[in-house]
């Protein structure tokens, strides 16, 4: 069974510049779930879809965040403008349904905003 | 609202020595509780997950936690420690309004020295 899998592994960018991260979850997994993981941190939820709908985006920075996906299959978070702080690994997850499942996480992308 | 913590940062151990990797938690109503191991550059992975039952609930790659009510502790343990279970280790609990959304503790490196 194929995992969930994520691109690019590594990303460097300046202050202020965009950059967008993909997530393609195991098959037949409805719920997606975005992490935000900054060094000597837990992970912290930043968005959940079900199918393509959003289920919690509470503690998204939506000024300056952006998610979707548009077929309920695979999505893509966006940074624009990225600010310092980002700087941390994004993890994307999926579940056969929400609530007390156990979640598959891909490898992540380390994001570095210099 | 529901936590977790995690009182340690790090935990050392010798291979063949027992381990334990301690865990506090804080819930509203019965508890579910999960923990997952990061290693270095992968994504997180789930260990085990305690729901309702036994207080000694049995994992993947030999680990056990235990569910202590009255003292609010989900320890995770190991009989006898190798080498390759040094990572991260995370506890974590749903949320209280959104159970799909799991709320993790700052986490806890496991170093198991030869």
């Amino acid at each position: 069974e194929a995992g969930v899998a994520q691109s690019p592994r590594y990303k460097i960018i300046e202050k202020r510049q965009s950059v967008a991260f993909w997530c393609n979850p195991i098959s037949g997994h409805a719920t997606l779930y975005w992490y935000q993981q900054i060094l000597g941190q837990g992970p912290k939820l930043l968005i959940q879809f079900q199918n393509n709908g959003v289920v919690d985006d509470s503690q998204l920075p939506k000024d300056r965040f952006s998610a979707e996906r548009l077929k309920g299959v695979d999505s893509t978070l966006k940074i624009q403008p990225a600010k310092l702080e980002d700087s941390a690994v994004y993890l994307c997850a999926s579940s056969f349904s929400p609530g007390g499942e156990k979640l598959f996480f891909g490898s992540g992308t380390q994001l570095s905003v210099l | 609202a529901q936590s977790v913590a995690q009182p340690e940062d790090q935990v050392n151990v010798a291979e063949g020595n027992p381990l334990t990797v301690k865990c506090t938690y804080s819930v509203s109503g019965n508890p579910y509780l999960f923990w997952y191991v990061q290693y270095p550059n992968r994504g997180l992975q789930f260990l085990l997950k305690y729901i309702t039952g036994d207080n000694l609930v049995k994992g993947s790659y030999g680990f056990e936690a235990e569910f202590n009510k009255s003292q609010t502790s989900f320890h995770l343990k190991k009989p006898s420690a190798l080498v390759s279970d040094s990572a991260l280790y995370f506890c974590a609990v749903p949320s209280s309004s959104n159970t799909g959304k799991l709320i993790f503790g700052q986490g806890t490196t496991l170093q198991v020295k030869p």
